[in-house]
C-alpha cells in the first residue's frame, strides 16, 4: 500500500459525458501528478500540482483538467469523452528532499467509455 | 531526461536471482536511475534509485556501472509475485517545474516454477 488512494476504482460511462477522479495524495506530500495509460500509448504524463499550483503539462487533452485543493487532494476532470479515454488513470504524489523526489502511485481508475 | 534500452522480457526460475538490465549510454551527471514495476495494471510500485554508487534495500539491488551508462537491477531470489513489468527511468529527481517521470515500454519478467 502506497499510501495514495484513488476514487473510484472503475467507472464506465457513455461518449459524450463529463467524469470526475480523485485522489489523496500520502500524508505530506505536496505533489500530485496524473498519468494516463492506455494499451497503445503505455503509461503518459498529464499534469503537476505543487501545493495547489499547477507546475508542468504533459500530454493532456483540453478536454481534460485537473485542480489541487487546499488539503491537497486533487480531481482530474474529463469531459466530452470518446471512447479513446479508455485508460487507466494513476495518480502519484511526492515529498522533495535533498536527494530525490520519489513519486508514489495510487491503485488507479479503470475508466471505460462506451 | 536521457533514453534507456532494456531488453522486452525475461524469464527467470523462482528462487534464482533474476538480473534486469538497463542501458542508459546518454546519461548526464546529475540524472539518477529510477526503477519501477507494474504489476498487471496495478499502479507504478517504487523499487529503487541511485546515482552512481551500488544501492540496496528490502526489495532489490542496483548495480550502475562505473561509466554510469548501464545498470543492473537485481532481485536475489525471484518469486511468482515478482511477475511484473519492470520499467527503468533516468531523469533529474527535482528540476524546479517538471518533475514528471517517463516510462518507456519496461521489461517483462516471467518468474517460473
Amino acid at each position: 500500500d502506497s499510501g495514495v488512494t484513488q476514487t473510484p476504482k472503475h467507472l464506465i460511462t457513455a461518449t459524450g459525458q463529463r467524469v470526475t477522479l480523485r485522489c489523496s495524495p500520502r500524508s505530506g506530500d505536496l505533489s500530485v501528478y496524473w498519468y494516463q495509460q492506455s494499451l497503445d500509448q503505455g503509461l503518459q504524463f498529464l499534469i503537476q500540482y505543487y501545493n495547489g499550483e499547477e507546475r508542468a503539462k504533459g500530454n493532456i487533452l483540453e478536454r481534460f483538467s485537473a485542480q489541487q485543493f487546499p488539503d491537497l487532494h486533487s480531481e482530474l476532470n474529463l469531459s466530452s469523452l470518446e471512447l479513446g479515454d479508455s485508460a487507466l488513470y494513476f495518480c502519484a504524489s511526492s515529498v522533495r528532499t535533498a536527494r530525490t523526489d520519489t513519486q508514489y502511485f495510487g491503485p488507479g481508475t479503470r475508466l471505460t467509455v462506451l | 531526461d536521457a533514453k534507456t534500452t532494456q531488453p522486452t522480457s525475461m524469464d527467470c526460475a523462482e528462487g534464482r536471482a533474476a538480473n534486469l538490465p538497463c542501458n542508459h549510454s546518454t546519461i548526464s551527471g546529475n540524472e539518477y536511475v529510477y526503477w519501477y514495476r507494474q504489476i498487471h495494471s496495478q499502479g507504478p510500485q517504487y523499487i529503487i534509485h541511485g546515482l552512481k554508487n551500488n544501492e540496496t534495500n528490502e526489495m532489490a539491488s542496483l548495480i550502475i556501472t562505473e561509466d554510469r551508462k548501464s545498470s543492473t537491477l537485481i532481485l536475489p531470489h525471484a518469486t511468482l509475485r515478482d511477475t511484473a513489468v519492470y520499467y527503468c527511468i533516468v531523469r533529474v529527481p527535482y528540476t524546479g517545474t517538471a518533475s514528471k517521470l517517463t516510462f518507456g515500454t519496461g521489461t517483462r519478467l516471467q518468474v517460473t516454477l
